[in-house]
C-alpha cells in the first residue's frame, strides 16, 4: 500500500458542485499539505497542517477548505466547484519542521471542473 | 512572496547527450534545497535534499551541485537516458518556512532514442 494515499484518482465534476478530495497517510507524519499544479506554474501551496489543531491558509486558499480528522487524515473540499480549480491536486507529508526528509507525495487528483 | 525559478522550462535531448539545468532561490534564510523527480501519472519522488554552500550529491548517472550565497543548485544528468524522461523540480526550504517548501514551475526533460 501506498504511504499517502489520494481519493479519487480522477475526477469529473459540474461547475457549482461540491466536491471533497481526500488524503490519508500511514507515515506517521504530523504535517500535511494539499498543492495544485498547473502547466507552467509548479506547484502551489493551498492548505498546510501541522497537526490535528493548525490548519493554515496557504497562498492560493480561496474558493477551497480543509478539514483534518486525524493525524492521518487531511481532505480538501471545493465548495462551489468553477473551471479555472481543474488541475492536478497533491497531497504531501512531512515530519517535523526542521527535518531534511522533505515530502512524500500521493499519486495526485486530476479533477475536471466543466 | 519568495521566488523560486527553474530553467530551462523544458529540454529536448537525444540518447547519450548529457544535459544540465537551473534552479534559483533566494539566498537569504537558507535551510535546504531539494530535488524532485516527477514522472508522468506517478508521484514526485525525492532526489537531493542538499544543505552546505558547495554540497554536490550524486545518484548514478544524476548529480546536484549548491551555491548558497549566490542561490542558485545545478542538477546534471550525464549520458542522458529514455527512462530519465521526467519533470524534475526543485524545492526552497527556508529557516523561517517552519518545513513548508517553496516550489520552482519544474523542468521537463524528454530523451528521444
Amino acid at each position: 500500500d501506498a504511504d499517502v494515499t489520494q481519493t479519487p484518482r480522477n475526477r469529473i465534476t459540474k461547475t457549482g458542485k461540491r466536491i471533497m478530495l481526500e488524503c490519508s497517510q500511514t507515515k506517521g507524519h504530523d504535517r500535511m499539505y494539499w498543492y495544485r499544479q498547473d502547466p507552467g506554474l509548479g506547484l502551489r501551496l493551498i492548505y498546510y497542517s501541522f497537526d490535528v489543531k493548525d490548519i493554515n491558509k496557504g497562498e492560493i486558499s480561496d474558493g477551497y477548505s480543509v478539514s483534518r480528522q486525524a493525524q492521518a487524515k487531511f481532505s480538501l473540499s471545493l465548495e462551489s466547484a468553477i473551471p479555472n480549480q481543474t488541475a492536478l491536486y497533491f497531497c504531501a507529508t512531512s515530519d517535523e519542521g526542521r527535518g531534511l526528509g522533505g515530502y512524500t507525495f500521493g499519486s495526485g487528483t486530476r479533477l475536471t471542473v466543466v | 512572496i519568495l521566488n523560486v525559478e527553474q530553467s530551462p522550462q523544458s529540454l529536448h535531448v537525444q540518447e547519450g547527450d548529457s544535459t544540465n539545468f537551473t534552479c534559483s532561490f533566494p539566498s537569504s534564510n537558507f535551510y535546504a534545497l531539494h530535488w524532485y523527480r516527477w514522472e508522468t501519472a506517478k508521484s514526485p519522488e525525492a532526489l537531493f535534499v542538499m544543505t552546505l554552500n558547495g554540497d554536490e550529491k550524486k545518484k548514478g548517472r544524476i548529480s546536484a551541485t549548491l551555491n548558497t550565497k549566490e542561490g542558485y543548485s545545478y542538477l546534471y544528468i550525464k549520458g542522458s537516458q529514455p527512462e530519465d524522461s521526467a519533470t524534475y523540480l526543485c524545492a526552497f526550504h527556508g529557516s523561517s518556512n517552519t518545513g513548508k517548501l517553496i516550489f520552482g514551475q519544474g523542468t521537463t526533460l524528454q530523451v528521444k532514442p
